[in-house]
């Protein structure tokens, strides 16, 4: 079976403060493994993936398969970043990429 | 394009009716999924279309549920005889294949059964 594990429901932080949402995951095979973000009244939205290794507004995360996490990291947070973060692992179904997502955390920059 | 687009949006009924969803995804995404979002959770996985062909179901789809995808386009999820347990959030995601696939997420539609 397929787990994300997201330990915070809330991370609260100051405006420049470096942000770690932490991501542990629990899977058989291969992992595929993805941030989504919810801003306020929006949809959501895919914020970066591992395979691609690229920095999305300031964003990065590292797959760790020994430690089994996929934590994402801001080195200074913006309030604009205030959202909700979905970690999510992806399993192979039928040729599909059905996405089995973490209970997500809010987090709020404050001034 | 607009991007994926779900109908309605809100819908309130009372425990017993039959409700529908639909889902537009687009247009060259032959990959479609419905999820279930309840409070304080993430998205759940409920049901896979690839074009019209429904290749997978979760249990969590109970025989009082059923997903349509009649030409491979738009798609339908309906629910029979709702109970107070069905509130939620229902999304719908669509996508295009490969490794990586990115998911496409429509505004949900949110169920409440009263």
């Amino acid at each position: 079976a397929q787990r994300v594990t997201q330990p915070e429901k809330l991370l609260s932080v100051f405006k420049g403060a470096p942000v770690e949402l932490k991501c542990n995951y629990s899977y058989s095979g291969s992992p595929e493994l993805f941030w989504y973000v919810q801003y306020s009244r929006q949809r959501l939205q895919l914020l970066l993936r591992h395979i691609s290794r690229e920095s999305i507004k300031g964003f990065t995360a590292d797959l760790n398969k020994g430690e089994t996490s996929f934590h994402l990291k801001k080195p200074f947070a913006q309030e604009e970043d205030s959202a909700m973060y979905y970690c999510a692992l992806s399993g192979k179904t039928g040729g599909g990429n059905k996405l089995t997502f973490g209970t997500g955390t809010q987090l709020k920059v404050e001034l | 394009d607009t991007g994926v687009s779900q109908d309605p949006r809100h819908k309130i009924t009372k425990r017993g009716q039959n409700v529908t969803f639909r889902c537009d995804p687009i247009s060259e995404h032959n990959r479609l999924y419905w999820y279930r979002q309840t409070l304080g959770q993430g998205p759940e996985f409920l049901t896979y279309f690839q074009n019209e062909a429904q290749l997978e179901k979760s249990r969590l789809l109970s025989d009082r549920f059923s997903a349509e995808r009649p030409k491979g386009s738009f798609s339908t999820l309906e629910i029979q005889r709702t109970e107070q347990g069905d509130s939620a959030m229902y999304l719908c995601a669509s996508g295009s294949g490969g490794g990586g696939d990115e998911q496409f997420f429509g505004p949900g539609t949110r169920l409440t059964v009263l």
